[in-house]
């Protein structure tokens, strides 16, 4: 079955223990992404990959971290997590190019208390 | 700046009338729209979508339509089912830019189908 997986489901931790959600993907895409879903503020981009080791700024990037080393996986990490960084998130992935029409596939999500 | 706008946070509609989510957006360069639908637990899902070319997309009991002049856009589902309950999401991108892969999220619409 196509998908990606996210790892852990739920997580709740404390202030500046260094943390990693893991996501990986079974479709050989080349583009990740992962987001942050806030009340009232919808999904917004963290980082984002377009292939192995390319990685980019999203949106709200700052204290966050990724890395791309194998197609598949696309962890975030979480150097020294803060309250404000509790939030729901998500990975995506898609194809790239003009074909692919941009459409991305989600994981079930993760969902962190940062306390 | 929220390029990507959905100014009704909920809507509750009665089973089998029509219900009509609608987004706005502000960046004339996007040229592709999705709509997502996403339940309680689970990542967003692919429901839609329409390129900035066509003003019209159905796709069973969904229909997304376009108004470049005017930067709207509105999921009509007919008729409205209580599995329809979640929340729905816009979003656009800029397909025609080579390696352009990011979508920009609106805030979500809840809708509620009642009985």
């Amino acid at each position: 079955e196509a998908q990606v997986t996210q790892n852990p489901r739920y997580l709740i931790t404390v202030t500046g223990k260094k943390l990693t959600v893991t996501c990986s993907q079974n479709m050989n895409h080349e583009y990740m992404s992962w987001y942050r879903q806030d009340p009232g503020l919808g999904l917004r981009q963290i980082y984002y990959s377009m292939n192995v080791e390319v990685t980019d700024k999203g949106d709200v990037p700052e204290g966050y971290k990724v890395s791309r080393k194998e197609k598949r996986n696309f962890p975030l990490i979480l150097e020294s997590p803060s309250p404000n960084q509790t939030s729901l998130y998500f990975c995506a992935s898609s194809l790239v190019g003009y074909l692919a029409k941009n459409i991305q596939y989600f994981g079930a999500g993760t969902r962190l208390s940062v306390l | 700046d929220q390029q990507v706008k959905q100014n009704s946070p909920s809507l509750s509609v009665q089973e089998g009338r029509i219900s009509i989510l609608n987004c706005d957006y502000t960046n004339s360069m996007f040229d592709y729209f999705l709509w997502y639908k996403k339940y309680p637990a689970e990542g967003p899902t692919f429901l839609i979508s329409i390129s900035s070319i066509k003003d019209k997309n159905e796709d069973g009991r969904f229909t997304v339509f376009l108004n470049k002049s005017a930067k709207h856009l509105s999921l009509h589902i007919v008729p409205s089912q209580p599995g329809d309950s979640a929340v729905y999401f816009c979003a656009a991108s800029r397909r025609k830019i080579q390696g352009a892969q990011k979508l920009v999220f609106g805030q979500g619409t809840r809708l509620t189908i009642n009985p």
